[in-house]
């Protein structure tokens, strides 16, 4: 099972709205809505910023938002502030003998 | 609160074997299927396996199939992750990650715990 393929790197200025993609296959992405999104500062744990595609748990700032399209999740995230930096990583269920896989991550930098 | 609290850092030989722990609380802890995850230094999050702290049932990803066991203790409430055969690769942050009630996301992670391999 091969990691999900995300852009290595994205950048925006404060208050702008950048988006992460996160593309997969049929097998994981496009076959079901089961695709969550972690932001993970430096020396930290990931946090679960969106799950089930679009779904945000309670607590996460209503500036992050998910969507799919066929085998392509997107992350958005509108409004960029400075706290808003870090790694973000997708994460799907897939059909495969690896039920889980992960994206290869993308580092958010607000210029 | 809910939290998930893991072991402390570990350094290991090659070809030794290492045991993870992580300890649940401030939740029922059978309701939860309970995750690990890897990170190596500078790299992406890795899937490793998921454990079923109910039943105990497992499921690994093929990568590890042979070299992991997850096993939980319901009296204590913790889950473990022994990785057998290690070798210098296997150094990373090893996290335990609770899956979301009806969610198919990790919506509650340990601290991490780095594992070093190194003769």
């Amino acid at each position: 099972q091969s990691a999900l393929t995300q852009p290595a790197s994205v950048s925006g200025s404060p208050g702008q709205s950048i988006t992460i993609s996160c593309t997969g296959t049929s097998s994981d992405v496009g076959g079901y809505n089961y695709v969550s999104w972690y932001q993970q500062h430096p020396g930290k744990a990931p946090k679960l910023m969106i799950y089930e595609v679009s779904n945000r748990p309670s607590g996460v700032s209503n500036r992050f938002s998910g969507s799919k399209s066929g085998n392509t999740a997107s992350l958005t995230i509108s409004g960029l502030q400075a706290e808003d930096e870090a790694d973000y990583y997708c994460s799907s269920y897939t059909s495969s003998s690896t039920p889980r896989v992960f994206g290869t991550g993308t580092k958010v930098t607000v210029l | 609160q809910v939290q998930l609290v893991q072991s402390g850092a570990e350094v290991k030989k090659p070809g030794a074997s290492v045991k993870v722990s992580c300890k649940a609380s401030g939740y029922t802890f059978t309701s939860y299927y309970m995750h690990w995850v890897r990170q190596a230094p500078g790299q992406g999050l890795e899937w490793m396996g998921i454990i079923n702290p109910s039943g105990g049932s497992t499921s690994y990803a093929q990568k590890f199939q042979g070299r992991v066991t997850m096993t939980r203790d319901t009296s204590t409430s913790t889950v473990y992750m022994e990785l057998s055969s290690l070798r210098s690769e296997d150094t990373a942050v090893y996290y335990c990650a609770r899956e979301g009630y009806k969610l198919d996301a990790f919506d509650i992670w340990g601290q991490g715990t780095m594992v070093t391999v190194s003769s």
